[in-house]
């Protein structure tokens, strides 16, 4: 069955260019995440969305970071001059609802390298 | 707020003997707990979770973990490994979901599990 996908799925940009990363979820799943994760470390929470409202942005570490998710189903990360510590890999996850307790089912992640 | 501990950056056992991930957590809220692994070039898989009710959890391939509320614990364990199971094992912890706020999971630092032929 259709899994959540992530496109690209490897990114070059050089220091300063904007990039957009993209996320398509689980048909039906309420809830996405991002998640970053940097070499050698555990997934970090970025922001989540619960169909189309961004419920927290807590984890965005500068505001060079946007996600948007306009009409609930496909999620855009997009990063603005990027710079060279924003290299890592990009997670999207989704889940049936908002509850904590679900599992989130991860995409195979974009990995961005900024030179 | 919540955080996961991940006791062994690197645990390596020989095929067939046992295996023992420590874990342990953090969290203001009655938690629910995963362990997701990671294979080389592929995408985070959850193993099994614990979510309040049966203390000992079983999950695929022959994975287990118990949690222990007394010493905050979590550990994943396994009676004999398996060379297809070297991977990068994550212990996470989520708040529990309130639905009005934070939902992110919060991941440990991973262990990295190597099986010796």
């Amino acid at each position: 069955g259709a899994g959540v996908s992530q496109s690209p799925r490897y990114k070059v940009a050089k220091r300063g260019q904007d990039v957009a990363l993209r996320c398509d979820p689980i048909s039906g799943h309420v809830s996405l995440f991002w998640y970053q994760q940097a070499l050698g470390q555990g997934p970090e929470f970025l922001t989540y969305f619960q169909n189309e409202a961004q419920l927290d942005k807590s984890g965005l570490p500068s505001d060079r970071f946007f996600a948007e998710r306009p009409e609930g189903s496909v999620s855009t990360l997009k990063i603005q001059r990027t710079q060279q510590e924003d290299s890592a890999v990009y997670l999207c996850a989704s889940s049936l609802d908002f509850r904590g307790a679900n599992e989130q089912f991860f995409g195979p992640g974009t990995r961005l390298t900024v030179l | 707020a919540q955080s996961v501990t991940q006791l062994d950056s690197h645990v390596s056992v020989s095929e067939g003997t046992p295996v023992l991930l420590r874990c342990n957590y953090s969290s203001s809220y009655s938690p629910s707990l995963f362990w997701y692994v990671q294979h080389p070039n592929k995408g985070l898989q959850l193993l099994l979770k614990y979510t309040s009710a049966a203390t000992l959890v079983k999950g695929i391939n022959g994975f287990e973990a118990e949690f222990k509320k007394s010493e905050t614990s979590f550990h994943l364990t396994k009676p004999s490994a398996h060379m297809s199971d070297a991977a990068e094992y994550f212990c996470v912890v989520s708040a529990g979901g309130s639905g009005g706020g934070a939902d992110g999971l919060t991941f440990g630092k991973g262990t990295h599990l190597i099986i010796q032929p």
